[in-house]
């Protein structure tokens, strides 16, 4: 079954600073996806970006990024010059099996000023 | 602007009522599901539906169903509320994309409490 796993509970950073979320994961599936959310307090899930794994480059979205490498079966997030309002936790996810997202346990991230 | 829309944001209920969730899209997706998060274990799925009538269930069924009688709206329904599904719930829908592909939508959530 596929599985992903976010191993960071918790980051901080300063405003302006670059992070990195990491994520794994582990599929069976020759094509699959991997999705990142985010869900600020106010508890809406936000899409952010999306890799397909027969994608030639690494997606980017304004400020967000996913640094994709295959044969580690690693999705990280970068967000590149923090601002306050990125704090919130953060998910990656991806397909089951082309039925429903299945998500890791998520990251929250804290931005200070 | 696509929505999912969660009919009520916070609830409060007592053990062995019977409690409906509902959740409404206006995208025509023919897919939607619902997920609990909880704190430490992420997003779960409950149920999900391919298309109207239909339904599947996902990794922590026990103590749900769900209904699904028109395209845009589906229910999840908990027969006998007990302490251990206080939690958050959030619906969500897609439009069928490619197999693996196409992100979710998701609603503001419900938040529920059971005393």
């Amino acid at each position: 079954a596929q599985k992903i796993t976010q191993t960071q509970p918790g980051m901080f950073v300063q405003e302006k600073e670059a992070v990195t979320l990491d994520c794994t994961y582990d599929t069976s599936d020759p094509s699959y996806g991997l999705f990142w959310y985010k869900q600020p307090s106010s508890g809406e899930m936000i899409f952010l970006i999306y890799q397909g794994s027969y994608d030639q480059q690494n997606a980017t979205e304004g400020r967000y990024s996913l640094n994709f490498q295959k044969a580690r079966k690693s999705a990280n997030l970068v967000i590149s010059a923090s601002q306050l309002g990125d704090s919130a936790m953060y998910f990656c996810a991806t397909y089951q099996a082309g039925t429903a997202l299945i998500f890791g346990k998520g990251t929250t991230l804290s931005v200070s000023s | 602007d696509v929505k999912v829309t969660q009919s009520s944001r916070y609830l409060v209920k007592r053990t062995g009522e019977k409690v409906f969730l509902e959740c409404v899209q206006d995208m025509d997706h023919e897919n939607m599901f619902w997920y609990r998060q909880d704190p430490g274990l992420g997003l779960r799925l409950i149920y999900f539906s391919y298309d109207v009538k239909m339904k599947e269930k996902g990794d922590i069924p026990e103590g749900y169903s769900v209904s699904r009688e028109k395209k845009e709206r589906f229910s999840l329904i908990l027969e006998s509320a007990s302490t251990n599904q206080t939690s958050m719930y959030l619906c969500a829908s897609r439009t069928i994309a490619g197999v693996n592909t196409g992100e979710l939508f998701f609603g503001e959530g419900s938040r529920l409490t059971v005393l």
